[in-house]
């Protein structure tokens, strides 16, 4: 258990839908990352938050958004879903130690898109 | 950017048998790291690297980060059916508190008892 919480766990939904995607950090953790993984694509990385700031982007695309709370839960928001963005969704917090960025993900949303 | 290719896609070994696993950039990178995913799980930093040369072990598990730090590898001793699962090397581009991992394309290691 990396103490990084993801909900919900699995998501089925139909194209043109919009869903929500929840991440709860580590204790204590300020960085969230977003993080999607399909067979084709591989692991591919989305966006990151920092303390509720937007820090650094991917190839996110226009139909997702993303957000950091006050208490640091984030959540990733995609909307007029397609049959493509059928993937495994997870997000990671990170602790800094010296030059090691390491990042601890959560257990993941498997998100199916009919 | 910096982009991670990593060989092979598949391996099947013999439990007991070693494994090797390479990921090979174009570039020079600033750091590498490792993380293994076991099947249905999610991924799980295991070591990063960042110096030239550079030889970590953690038990049957030995890093190495080339010389020119263009490519890495991730060697098992003695596989065992616990060691199943996706290796991915990645890099971590940014500083500190604000970047981004790029992962190559994994490893999926299977194990035959």
């Amino acid at each position: 258990d990396s103490g990084v919480t993801q909900t919900p766990k699995h998501l089925i939904t139909a194209t043109g839908q919009r869903v929500t995607l929840r991440c709860s950090p580590r204790s204590g953790d300020l960085s969230v990352y977003w993080y999607q993984q399909s067979l084709d694509q591989g692991l591919q990385f989305l966006i990151q938050y920092y303390n509720g700031e937007e820090r650094a982007k991917g190839n996110i695309l226009e139909r997702f958004s993303a957000q950091q709370f006050p208490d640091l839960h984030s959540e990733l928001n995609l909307s007029s879903l397609e049959l493509g963005d059928s993937a495994l969704y997870f997000c990671a917090s990170s602790v800094v130690v010296g030059y090691v960025n390491e990042q601890f993900f959560g257990p993941g949303t498997r998100l199916t898109v009919l | 950017g910096q982009q991670v290719m990593q060989i092979p896609q598949y391996q099947h070994v013999q439990e007991g048998e070693d494994f090797t696993t390479y990921c090979n950039s174009s570039t020079t990178l600033s750091n590498i790291q490792w993380y293994k995913q076991r099947p249905g799980g999610h991924p799980v930093f295991l070591i990063q690297l960042v110096k030239s040369g550079e030889v970590k072990k953690q038990k049957r598990l030995t890093f190495q980060f080339g010389e020119a730090k263009k490519n890495s590898s991730l060697h098992i001793t003695a596989t065992q059916t616990t060691d199943v699962g996706t290796y991915f090397c990645a890099v971590f581009h940014g500083s500190s508190n604000t970047g981004k991992l790029i992962f190559g394309q994994g490893t999926t290691l299977q194990v035959k008892p």
